[in-house]
């Protein structure tokens, strides 16, 4: 069974301070794993991705950190700034070579000025 | 910037009809997908599409859904006779590569509601 899994349904942060959004995984048969924002009424938004072959990848304030053997990667943001204030969702594409995205439930990050 | 777009953004309909939701993926993308989003829950993949044919497709996706892209720039779902289930939220997605780690875009949903 391939799942991914956001515990923490919602997270609140001062500006300026650093938000970290975690995700767990239960299978290893994941290729990539991808970040994605919403904002109501809008569609999913790439934010940054990683590979499985990877430990890190980082993109201006948003850095993500894959731990494989504890099947567990982040979204750390740095700094928070008050449009950061979205639905973020942990989605990972499966070996299948077709591109799904399987996501997480979903974290509302709220960032307050 | 290039964007996937998707009409309607609102559909109201009675169970067991047909509709049909479209979209137009950005023009240079391969790969093209549908998730549907019910609410309050996950977003669940439905099924991707590539050179005109189905790659995969969910349990979800089952004889009542199809997919087409009936002129080489949309992409439409299906739903031959809705179910009082079906309502959620049907994103379109569209990717350049070979769907491995490429990046997909999302269009901004249709909210189907089925009375």
């Amino acid at each position: 069974d391939q799942q991914v899994k956001q515990n923490s349904p919602s997270l609140s942060v001062q500006e300026g301070r650093i938000s970290i959004l975690n995700c767990d995984y239960t299978n290893s048969m994941f290729d990539y794993f991808l970040w994605y924002k919403k904002y109501p009424a809008e569609g999913p938004t790439f934010l940054i991705s990683i590979s499985s072959i990877k430990d890190k990848n980082e993109d201006g304030r948003f850095t993500v950190f894959l731990n494989k053997s504890a099947k567990h990667l982040s979204l750390h943001i740095v700094p928070s700034q008050p449009g950061d204030s979205a639905v973020y969702f942990c989605a990972a594409i499966p070996l299948s070579n077709t591109g799904k995205l399987i996501f997480g439930q979903g974290t509302t990050l709220q960032v307050k000025p | 910037e290039p964007e996937v777009t998707q009409t309607p953004s609102h559909q109201v309909t009675q169970m067991g009809q047909e509709v049909i939701l479209r979209c137009v993926p950005i023009s240079n993308h391969l790969y093209f997908y549908w998730y549907r989003q019910i609410l309050g829950q996950k977003v669940e993949f439905l099924v991707s599409f590539y050179n005109n044919e189905i790659s995969e497709k969910s349990e979800i996706f089952d004889d009542q859904f199809s997919v087409e892209r009936p002129d080489g720039s949309n992409f439409t779902l299906k739903i031959r006779s809705t179910k009082l289930e079906d309502s959620a939220m049907y994103f379109c997605a569209s990717g350049g590569g070979s769907g491995r780690g490429e990046t997909q875009y999302f269009g901004p949903g249709t909210r189907l509601l089925v009375l």
